[in-house]
């Protein structure tokens, strides 16, 4: 099955901070998202991207489909942007998101 | 936010007993979906529906079942719970395959 791997696993920034966090995956994908899962454990949708750039607000993301990765980038960090974030894909025919392993994120004040 | 609501939202039952997670949605989506969350296993699928009465089996569907009677609920229903079912379950929607998916809040199964 697809592979998606995302890094760094933990990252620990000062509140301010800019951050990138990638997502690989190892076959054509027809849905890309990302998501942050909050302390309380709140799925929250960030982008549908499975091609090209979207902004909203300080996160911006970037997904190069021919390539077979995507960036998410977050800009002037806050303490609510900590918790972990997903990457997920779905492949074509395959009914189902196939999740990364997180990235947890960590914002010092 | 899209109209997902999950029941119970916390529940502690004991080994060999049956549980009945459920989903309802508000957004007359055709497809819902249920995942389980664990520690070093992330989110996996259990079993989706693309429309009522139509269901099929995700990767980890062994030991649950689900039913949908109506586009707004989908039931997920562990026969006899063991504790390897002890898991954080989420409820999906969306509008089609490729389509994003939205997630409910969550409920937390414990199985003693």
């Amino acid at each position: 099955g697809i592979q998606v791997e995302q890094s760094p696993p933990d990252l620990i920034l000062q509140e301010g901070a800019n951050s990138t966090l990638r997502c690989n995956f190892s076959d054509s994908v027809n849905n890309l998202q990302w998501f942050h899962q909050n302390p309380w454990g709140q799925l929250i949708n960030l982008f549908y991207i499975p091609s090209g750039t979207k902004q909203n607000g300080r996160l911006s993301a970037t997904t190069v489909a021919t390539e077979r990765y995507s960036l998410l980038y977050i800009s002037s960090s806050q303490t609510t942007d900590s918790g972990v974030y997903f990457c997920a894909v779905e492949i074509q025919g395959a009914q189902k998101l196939v999740f990364g392993q997180g990235t947890r994120l960590t914002i010092n004040p | 936010d899209a109209g997902i609501t999950q029941s119970p939202r916390h529940k502690v039952t004991e080994t060999g007993t049956p549980v009945t997670l459920r989903c309802h949605q508000t957004e007359n989506h055709r497809y819902m979906y249920w995942y389980r969350q664990d520690p070093g296993h992330g989110l996996r699928l259990i079993h989706y529906s693309y429309g009522v009465k139509d269901t099929d089996k995700g990767e980890v569907s062994d030991g649950y079942s689900v039913s949908r009677s109506k586009t707004e609920d989908f039931l997920l229903t562990l026969e006899s719970a063991t504790s390897s079912q002890t898991s954080v379950y989420f409820c999906a929607i969306s509008d089609g395959q490729g389509s994003e998916q939205y997630f409910g809040p969550g409920t937390r199964l414990t199985v003693t």
